[in-house]
């Protein structure tokens, strides 16, 4: 089955600096990739996903990278805000097979003020 | 998301019971999930489900049952076999091949 592995397990960042999360999935025949926010104590919420047909997705500070070839997709948030953080994680899914997602471990960010 | 809902909020079983963790949809989608997160990792798939009166295991199935006969709700039991049962349950639902959403959790522990 499907396997992803998320790096670094845990992130600081000083506010206004850029924060990058990446993903490693191993089923190539996965072809939807969300990240979602998580609050402590709370549900987790999409921020982004991208397909396996587009390298690039943006949504205002947030956007995320997939390179298929490699089987990696990454998050990139700029300008980070204290608000940011949290613990973000990423899942992969494949829309004709097994539909359910398979989440990678989770990055907690800290943003320093 | 206001349209999951999970219930209850909190949830503590005895040993050798069967808790049942409540989750509905209002927004019609076809598609049902139950998560298990464990503290500071990821969520881990127990049952799912794409249609009424069929569903799937995940990866974790063992100790756990779940049933689909109505398109908005997908209770799941935590039974007396799953004997390390004490985490946060998010259930999700989505319409197929569209992103997740999930309900609020039911964090569930051992008296």
């Amino acid at each position: 089955g499907e396997n992803v592995e998320q790096h670094p397990s845990t992130l600081s960042v000083q506010e206004g600096d850029s924060a990058v999360i990446k993903c490693t999935y191993s089923d190539s025949a996965s072809n939807y990739f969300p990240w979602y926010k998580q609050e402590l104590g709370k549900r987790p919420q999409l921020i982004i996903d991208i397909r396996s047909n587009v390298g690039e997705k943006k949504d205002q500070r947030i956007a995320v990278t997939l390179n298929k070839t490699a089987k990696h997709f990454s998050l990139h948030i700029t300008e980070t805000q204290p608000e940011d953080s949290a613990v973000y994680f990423c899942a992969a899914r494949w829309d004709t097979g097994r539909r359910a997602l398979t989440f990678g471990s989770g990055t907690r960010l800290q943003v320093q003020p | 998301d206001g349209g999951i809902t999970q219930s209850p909020k909190y949830l503590f079983r005895k040993e050798g019971q069967n808790v049942t963790l409540s989750c509905e949809q209002n927004l019609n989608h076809d598609a049902m999930y139950w998560y298990r997160q464990d503290p500071g990792q990821g969520l881990r798939l127990i049952y799912y489900s794409q249609i009424v009166n069929d569903f799937q295991k995940g990866d974790i199935a063992e100790g756990y049952s779940v049933s689909r006969e109505k398109k908005e709700s997908f209770p799941l039991t935590v039974t007396s076999a799953q004997k390390n049962p004490t985490a946060f349950y998010l259930c999700a639902s989505s319409p197929l091949q569209q992103p997740q959403h999930f309900g609020d959790g039911t964090r569930l522990s051992i008296l």
